[in-house]
């Protein structure tokens, strides 16, 4: 199956900076979708986004699918976008998603 | 509201006892899904089920076992034949047939005492 590998596995970032998490897919993706999971272990879809770009308030995702990578930017960050962000391919048969071991992000004050 | 409930949030059992979670949607979802979450790893999937008296095993069953008598309720059982069943469980529903609209639970954490 897909492999999906992501980078960096840590982050730690001093709230106001921005930063971009990136994701690399062994195999061609059709259905990305990338979720943040706050520390107390809720996920939450981000973004469903199988190419080009997406813009949802201080958070962004491009995917270049030719190029099997997709990457998630936060811009001016707060202590809330701490946790754990998630990328995933989801295949249509099935409907089932395969992650990416994550970026565990913390924002400090 | 709609969405997923998962129970209990917090669950302890003894070596050797098969324990069950539950997961219960009023989304009207087709689809359910039950993944398991280890410290700093990301989810890798137990099991699905498309549709109602249906389901199918993913990445990791062994060990596990459900059920989908119910449109709206996918228990996971957890055996004594799981070696290493500590682990944060996460439920998921989606309307299936889809790409989008994918929803998950807050999580059972299972602890083995």
């Amino acid at each position: 199956g897909i492999q999906v590998e992501q980078s960096p596995p840590d982050l730690i970032l001093q709230e106001g900076a921005n930063s971009t998490l990136r994701c690399n897919f062994s195999d061609s993706v059709n259905n990305l979708q990338w979720f943040h999971q706050n520390p107390w272990g809720q996920l939450i879809n981000l973004f469903y986004i199988p190419s080009g770009t997406k813009q949802n308030g201080r958070l962004s995702a491009t995917t270049v699918a030719t190029e099997r990578y997709s990457l998630l930017y936060i811009s001016s960050s707060q202590t809330t976008d701490s946790g754990v962000y998630f990328c995933a391919d989801l295949k249509a048969a099935g409907n089932k998603l395969t992650f990416g071991g994550g970026t565990r992000v913390l924002v400090k004050p | 509201d709609g969405g997923i409930t998962q129970s209990p949030k917090y669950l302890f059992r003894k070596e050797g006892q098969n324990v069950t979670l539950s997961c219960e949607q009023n989304l009207n979802h087709d689809a359910m899904y039950w993944y398991r979450q280890d410290p700093g790893q990301g989810l890798r999937l137990i099991y699905y089920s498309q549709i109602v008296n249906d389901f199918q095993k993913g990445d990791i069953a062994e060990g596990y076992s459900v059920s989908r008598e119910k449109k709206e309720s996918f228990p996971l059982t957890v055996t004594s034949a799981q070696k290493n069943p500590t682990a944060f469980y996460l439920c998921a529903s989606s309307p299936g047939g889809m790409i989008s609209g994918y929803t998950f639970g807050s999580g059972t954490r299972l602890t083995v005492v």
